[in-house]
């Protein structure tokens, strides 16, 4: 059974550029989840997806950060504009109901 | 607010060593608690789940265990292996589905 995925594994653009993220999360994975590991900070929570409907999106840190999950299946998280403070590793997770969250490699941002 | 504290920061071994990492956290009122561990470069490894109603769990020569009304997990690792050298991370669920993250601790196994 594939994990996991997340698309690109680096990404490297300038301030005030848009990027886009992308999780594709275990099959049959009906909660999908976003975290984030800025530069010298604990990981945390950004949104919570059950199927295609938000579930809690309260750590999202502004509007400039819009996540979709289309159909319920895969994922993405586009930052635009991007800053420098975007920099950091992005982590996907999924769940079978409410339980054990399995996490893709990251997403590796850096925005100069 | 749920709080997650990791000690020690960073844990130099020789190999062969029994060894034990904490975790603590503020809030009691967690459904599960899980250990992961976080290879340089890598994604996050999921290594044992414990939920709220257990006391410990067991994988190979891991051992987790947790005790909800002190707020403590502690995560054992037998006979450490120059493989172990990781960073190891707790993380608690709570009511909002959340998992609210330690900052770490970041192992050496020495050969």
């Amino acid at each position: 059974e594939a994990g996991v995925t997340q698309f690109p594994s680096h990404s490297v653009i300038e301030k005030g550029q848009t990027v886009t993220l992308r999780c594709d999360p275990i099959s049959g994975h009906d909660n999908l989840y976003w975290y984030r590991r800025v530069m010298g900070k604990e990981i945390k929570f950004l949104l919570h997806f059950v199927k295609e409907s938000k579930q809690d999106e309260s750590g999202m840190p502004n509007n400039r950060f819009l996540a979709e999950r289309t159909g319920g299946t895969y994922s993405t998280l586009k930052v635009q504009p991007a800053e420098l403070e975007d920099s950091g590793v992005y982590f996907c997770a999924s769940s079978q109901v409410y339980n054990e969250q399995f996490f893709g490699p990251g997403t590796r941002l850096t925005v100069l | 607010k749920q709080e997650v504290t990791q000690i020690p920061a960073a844990l130099s071994v020789p190999e062969g060593e029994n060894l034990v990492l904490n975790c603590s956290f503020t809030d009691s009122a967690i459904y599960n608690l899980q250990w992961f561990r976080q290879d340089p470069g890598k994604g996050l490894t999921s290594l044992l789940l414990i939920q709220s109603s257990q006391r410990e769990q067991t994988s190979g020569r891991l051992n987790a265990s947790l005790d909800k009304s002190s707020g403590r997990s502690t995560l054992y690792i037998a006979a450490s292996q120059p493989g172990d050298s990781a960073t190891y991370l707790c993380a608690v669920r709570d009511s909002n589905y959340q998992l609210i993250w330690g900052a770490g601790t970041k192992l050496i196994i020495k050969p």
